[in-house]
């Protein structure tokens, strides 16, 4: 009964290659978001997704691009991978609309290694 | 721009030892501040949202509270069980697609 799952937990992976993680949430949540965790625990918005409606932090590379199939599931994919890439990515979710938000909902990460 | 700092970034108590956490926040139009615990190889887990000045929350050890510019995290008597670390974070009207903005946590340690 996993609220948000991600895949995979661990990714380990060489310069310069592509990868993606995938996310999908069971809480009918409208609302999907990916987060990154540095080494210093610090988490820092990457994207927001709502009904199709993607809301980019400026300062996430190009490299970076999630990818919504359904309500349900936000990917992100990753090109080219770099040594700086290398954290704790987050998927997340929520209900959002009228005067107060509800909760995020977070999956339990997927650590990202680039050697 | 919308920021949160939390202090301390690190905090030891013996078991029973209360003391509190502070989250210091800026931001345009405040919708929530939220506390979240999160345990080592986890992702967050929500505790609370506070949405005005003068509310406070409780959960068994845990007490939250909220003023127009920073809210505190009070543990009462906490035991080795309580140790993670405690994340604060804020949902203003300037954020763009309802994104919380985080705190750098602070990270506690209870020992028995």
């Amino acid at each position: 009964d996993t609220a948000v799952s991600q895949t995979p937990k661990y990714l380990v992976t060489q310069m310069g290659n592509d990868k993606s993680i995938k996310c999908e949430q069971n809480l009918g949540h409208d609302t999907m978001y990916w987060y990154k965790q540095d080494s210093k625990k610090f988490l820092k918005i990457m994207f927001s997704y709502n009904n199709k409606e993607l809301i980019i932090n400026e300062t996430v590379p190009n490299r970076f691009s999630p990818k919504s199939p359904d309500k349900a599931h936000l990917n992100l994919h990753i090109n080219s991978l770099e040594l700086g890439d290398s954290a704790v990515y987050f998927c997340a979710s929520r209900r959002t609309g009228g005067s107060y938000n509800s909760p995020l909902h977070f999956g339990n990460g997927t650590r990202l290694t680039v050697t | 721009e919308d920021q949160v700092t939390q202090s301390p970034e690190a905090l030891r108590l013996q078991e029973g030892e209360s003391s509190s956490l502070n989250c210091s926040y800026t931001v345009s139009g405040l919708r929530g501040l939220f506390w979240y615990r999160q345990d080592p190889g986890k992702g967050p887990e929500f505790l609370f949202t506070l949405y005005s000045a003068g509310e406070e929350k409780e959960k068994e050890r845990l007490k939250a509270t909220l003023t127009k510019k920073e809210s505190f995290l009070h543990i009462t008597a906490p035991k080795p069980e309580d140790s993670a670390t405690y994340l604060c974070a804020v949902q203003g009207n300037n954020q763009a697609g309802t994104a919380l903005i985080f705190g750098k946590g602070t990270t506690l340690s209870v020992s028995s």
